[in-house]
C-alpha cells in the first residue's frame, strides 16, 4: 500500500500565475487534510474534504484557494494569482475515517518568483 | 532514521489537575519540533513550535519544552480542563523538510 503521494514535489511559479498541487491519498482513504508551513513557521491546517465534499475549510484563505477531492481522482489545491508570500511547503494528509490517524505526504515546496 | 515516541498512549486525569505529555526523538539533527492538537472531524491544529535552538515555547496555559541533545520534548498543561480533551501529537522537522509523527497521546480530562 503506497503512502500519500504529492505531485509535483516542487513547483516554481511567476507571480499572477496559478499552482495546481496534487495529493493521492492512501488506497482505501476517503479523507484529506491540507496544511501549509510557512518558512520558519508550524504547520497551520487549511482545509478538510471528503469525497466530493469540503468538511472545514476555516484555515483556508478567503480569496485565490480553493480546493477540491473529486469522486474520481486526487485532491487538488489550486492557489490562482500566486504571489510571493503564497512560498511555502503543502502538505496533505489523509486518513480513511474521521477519527483516525493522518498519514502525510511528502509535501510539495511552492516558489514564487 | 528519524523515530518519535510519545508515551503514555492514553491518559485521563480530573479536572483541574496539571499534566504532562511526553515526546521523544531518536535522531538529534532536527530543525523544529511541534506540537499538535486533533480533534474528532478536524485537522490538526498547532500548538507550540520550538526551533532547534531553543528550549521552551508558552502559550497560555500551555508549555513546552525541548532537549535536542536527549532527544526529548514535554508538553504541560496547567489546570486542565474538560475542553483540552483531545489526541495531542508530537512531530519534529527535518533538515530536508519531512516531519515525522508520533502516534499521539489520547487525553481525556474528567468533569
Amino acid at each position: 500500500n503506497a503512502g500519500v503521494m504529492q505531485n509535483p514535489r516542487h513547483l516554481v511559479r511567476r507571480r499572477g500565475q496559478e499552482a495546481r498541487l496534487r495529493c493521492s491519498p492512501m488506497k482505501g482513504h476517503s479523507h484529506v487534510y491540507w496544511y501549509r508551513q510557512l518558512p520558519e513557521e508550524g504547520l497551520k491546517f487549511m482545509v478538510y474534504l471528503q469525497k466530493e465534499n469540503i468538511i472545514d475549510e476555516s484555515g483556508m484563505p478567503k480569496e485565490r484557494f480553493s480546493a477540491e477531492f473529486p469522486k474520481e481522482g486526487p485532491s487538488i489545491l489550486r492557489i490562482q494569482q500566486v504571489v510571493r508570500g503564497d512560498s511555502a511547503a503543502y502538505f496533505c494528509a489523509s486518513s480513511p475515517l474521521e477519527l483516525e490517524t493522518q498519514y502525510f505526504g511528502p509535501g510539495t515546496r511552492l516558489l514564487v518568483l | 532514521k528519524q523515530e518519535v515516541t510519545q508515551i503514555p498512549a492514553a491518559l485521563s486525569v480530573p479536572e483541574g489537575e496539571n499534566l504532562v505529555l511526553n515526546c521523544s526523538f531518536t535522531d538529534s539533527a532536527i530543525y523544529n519540533l511541534q506540537w499538535f492538537r486533533q480533534d474528532p472531524g478536524k485537522g490538526l491544529t498547532s500548538l507550540l513550535l520550538i526551533q532547534s535552538s531553543q528550549r521552551e515555547q508558552t502559550s497560555g496555559r500551555l508549555n513546552a519544552s525541548l532537549d535536542k541533545s536527549s532527544g526529548r520534548s514535554t508538553l504541560y498543561i496547567a489546570a486542565s480542563q474538560p475542553g483540552d480533551s483531545a489526541t495531542y501529537l508530537c512531530a519534529v522537522s527535518l533538515a530536508d523538510d519531512k516531519i515525522i509523527f508520533g502516534k499521539g497521546t489520547r487525553l481525556h480530562i474528567l468533569p
